[in-house]
């Protein structure tokens, strides 16, 4: 079955540590993005990719990095530069960013924990 | 000035009432908008999608566009409790050299029973 696959479910990380949240999807989709929900409230954009070694900083960049070397595979790591990274983590792809079938389709999410 | 944006609710209606939701948006150039629903702990699903003005329906799901106007809005007819969620509104922008799809905060539907 085609879909994004999104891991761990649950992540924990000590202060001044680096983590990095898996994302993979086999749809073949063109574009992937990074956002970041924290309670109550709605998405925010931390990076995306619309092709393989490529992409661009969104609205809360800061503290986050990607990297984009497989069409299939958008990691992100949460930086310890992140001060305050405790949130559910949301990868979604769309098949081509530039044209009108632009309907995201979402990972299951990985909730983050500061500890 | 928010790029998208939604009244965050919640909006409280009887079961088998209609819920209307809306959305309006800054960017005139998008083409694409997305209606998602989040329900709690989960991840979004897409409900419905529409790029052109006028209605659409799905069910007892309807979405409107005013392009003119930057509004876009989704309707839930027969509204039942399992329809209680965050309804999340979605626009593909062209910004900074290249396509977003950016979302408003979201609005919490409440249906009693």
């Amino acid at each position: 079955d085609g879909g994004i696959t999104q891991s761990p479910k649950y992540l924990f990380r000590k202060e001044g540590q680096n983590v990095t949240l898996s994302c993979e999807q086999n749809l073949n989709h063109d574009a992937m993005y990074w956002y970041r929900q924290d309670p109550g409230q709605g998405l925010r954009l931390i990076y995306y990719s619309q092709i393989v070694n490529d992409f661009q900083k969104g609205d809360i960049a800061e503290g986050y990095s990607v990297s984009r070397e497989k069409k299939e595979s958008f990691p992100l790591t949460v930086t310890s530069a992140q001060k305050n990274p405790t949130a559910f983590y949301l990868c979604a792809s769309i098949k081509t960013p530039d044209g009108l079938n632009t309907e995201a389709f979402f990972g299951q999410g990985t909730r983050l924990t500061v500890v | 000035q928010k790029e998208v944006e939604q009244n965050s609710g919640p909006l409280s209606v009887p079961e088998g009432a209609i819920a209307s939701l809306n959305c309006t948006y800054s960017d005139r150039g998008s083409q694409s908008f997305f209606w998602y629903r989040q329900y709690s702990g989960k991840s979004p699903e897409l409900i419905m999608f529409i790029y052109s003005n006028g209605d659409k329906e799905d069910g007892r799901f309807t979405a409107q566009l005013n392009k003119a106007s930057q509004y876009v809005s989704l309707l839930i007819r027969d509204s039942q409790p399992s329809d209680s969620a965050t309804y999340l509104c979605a626009v593909n922008s062209w910004l900074d050299s290249s396509y977003k799809l950016i979302f408003g905060s979201g609005t919490r539907l409440l249906v009693r029973p």
